[in-house]
């Protein structure tokens, strides 16, 4: 059974710092890894597809690295912002998505 | 443009009854999923569609789960006899294409079985 493990489960951060995730799934037969966003009462929001070792995504202040031959990936937030304030999921697979349980970020002004 | 949209928003139904939920996938997005996160549970793989091929249903939990996609556009996920643990907000995706494809989901159907 595939599993993919996040953490930490949730993180409260105040206004400003910078912070980062873990995402570690199964490092045999790799796909791909997505990160999404989920803010409550919306839709979870796709943020990064990677599929290459050594992958580095960026988008604004958020990015993420993979390594997928030790099978984890990291997303950083820079100068976090109430804003930010979400669920950030991490998914493995092709096709159908395995998902992690997530990790819940709480951003204190 | 329009985004993946799911109705209805909210469910309650009593156990036993048959329940329906539908999705309307983006314009021209041919593959369309659906997942479920039952409370304190990370989303769950339901089923996938992909054009005209024989869906993936390898992630429903029971007989009781159905889905079908007509025209390859809108799809109905469908519990019968619905139980207690069928509580979850049920999502819908869709993408271009299959594979490494970015799936963008809808809002989703909170599904309350009494």
């Amino acid at each position: 059974i595939l599993n993919v493990e996040q953490s930490p489960q949730s993180l409260h951060v105040q206004e400003g710092d910078s912070t980062n995730f873990t995402c570690s799934f199964p490092s045999s037969n790799f796909y791909a890894l997505h990160w999404y966003r989920w803010e409550t009462a919306k839709s979870p929001e796709a943020l990064f597809v990677m599929t290459l070792n050594g992958d580095e995504k960026k988008k604004g202040r958020i990015s993420a690295t993979l390594n997928t031959k030790e099978g984890y990936s990291y997303l950083y937030i820079k100068g976090s912002q109430p804003e930010d304030s979400a669920t950030y999921l991490c998914a493995f697979g092709y096709n159908k998505l395995i998902f992690g349980a997530g990790t819940r970020l709480a951003v204190h002004p | 443009g329009a985004g993946v949209s799911q109705s209805p928003s909210n469910k309650v139904t009593e156990k036993g009854k048959d329940v329906e939920l539908r999705c309307d996938p983006i314009s021209g997005h041919t593959a369309l999923y659906w997942y479920r996160q039952s409370l304190g549970q990370g989303l769950e793989f339901l089923i996938y569609f992909q054009g005209n091929s024989a869906p993936d249903k390898s992630g429903l939990p029971s007989d009781r789960f159905s889905a079908e996609r007509t025209g390859g556009s809108v799809s109905t996920l469908t519990i019968q006899r619905t139980q207690q643990e069928d509580s979850a907000v049920y999502l819908c995706a869709s993408s271009l294409g299959l594979g490494f494809a970015e799936q963008y989901f809808g809002p989703g159907t909170r599904l309350t079985v009494t």
